[in-house]
């Protein structure tokens, strides 16, 4: 079974700072992998989706890399603001029905 | 993307009861999923709501607790029956592209029974 897993669980850092976060995966014949961010009692919203051929996308102050030989994915958040603070989670993308997910790594932003 | 909205947002509900979850989407679309999140937990895929014919139920999960309806491709309805106190979670539809399987996920609905 495909086992997908986060690091750190929590992170708090002051405003300002670059942070990254990690997923890995042990099964690297993925197709895809996507970030979401999590907002306390909410559904999820789409970051990034890093395709398998692809080592990384960038939108705005996030940039996702992708190594799938090691089986591993890093989201780096530049500039962090207090705004970012929610818990951001990886999922592993082996078909279209076959979508694995981190337990996340819960970001609080200080001001 | 698409827009995905579920009704209701929250519910608390009493044990032995039964609610259903409705999701719409705003774009005929070909994969749907539910997926619960218990709390403090990540998420686990219920089911794939196919268009037409019954849902494809994942490993531990069956279609008598979780009935699922999709009559069309905007639509999907998910039932939690005879709840018990262990249903209290966070159930989420999503709808996932045919080309780069990316999902986009509804807001939720936090279900809380008593």
């Amino acid at each position: 079974k495909q086992e997908v897993t986060q690091i750190p669980a929590a992170l708090s850092v002051p405003e300002g700072e670059n942070l990254v976060l990690n997923c890995s995966f042990t099964d690297s014949a993925i197709y895809n992998l996507q970030w979401f961010r999590q907002d306390p009692g909410k559904g999820l919203t789409s970051l990034l989706l890093i395709q398998s051929s692809q080592r990384e996308q960038t939108s705005g102050r996030l940039n996702a890399s992708l190594d799938k030989s090691s089986g591993r994915s890093t989201l780096y958040i530049a500039a962090s603001q207090p705004g970012d603070s929610a818990t951001y989670l990886c999922a592993v993308i082996y078909n279209f029905n076959k979508f694995y997910f981190g337990s996340g790594t819960k970001l609080n932003v200080k001001p | 993307s698409a827009v995905i909205s579920q009704k209701p947002s929250r519910d608390i509900c009493q044990r032995g009861t039964s609610l259903t979850i409705q999701c719409q989407v705003d774009s005929q679309v070909t994969m749907m999923f539910w997926y619960r999140q218990q709390p403090g937990q990540s998420l686990t895929l219920i089911a794939t709501a196919n268009q037409g014919s019954e849902a494809t139920y994942e490993s531990g999960f069956v279609i008598d607790k979780f009935p699922i309806s999709r009559p069309n491709l905007t639509f999907s309805t998910l039932t939690v029956s005879n709840m018990s106190p262990e249903d209290s979670s966070i159930y989420l539809c999503s709808v996932g592209t045919t080309s780069s399987y990316e999902q986009y996920f509804g807001p939720g609905t936090r279900l809380t029974v008593t």
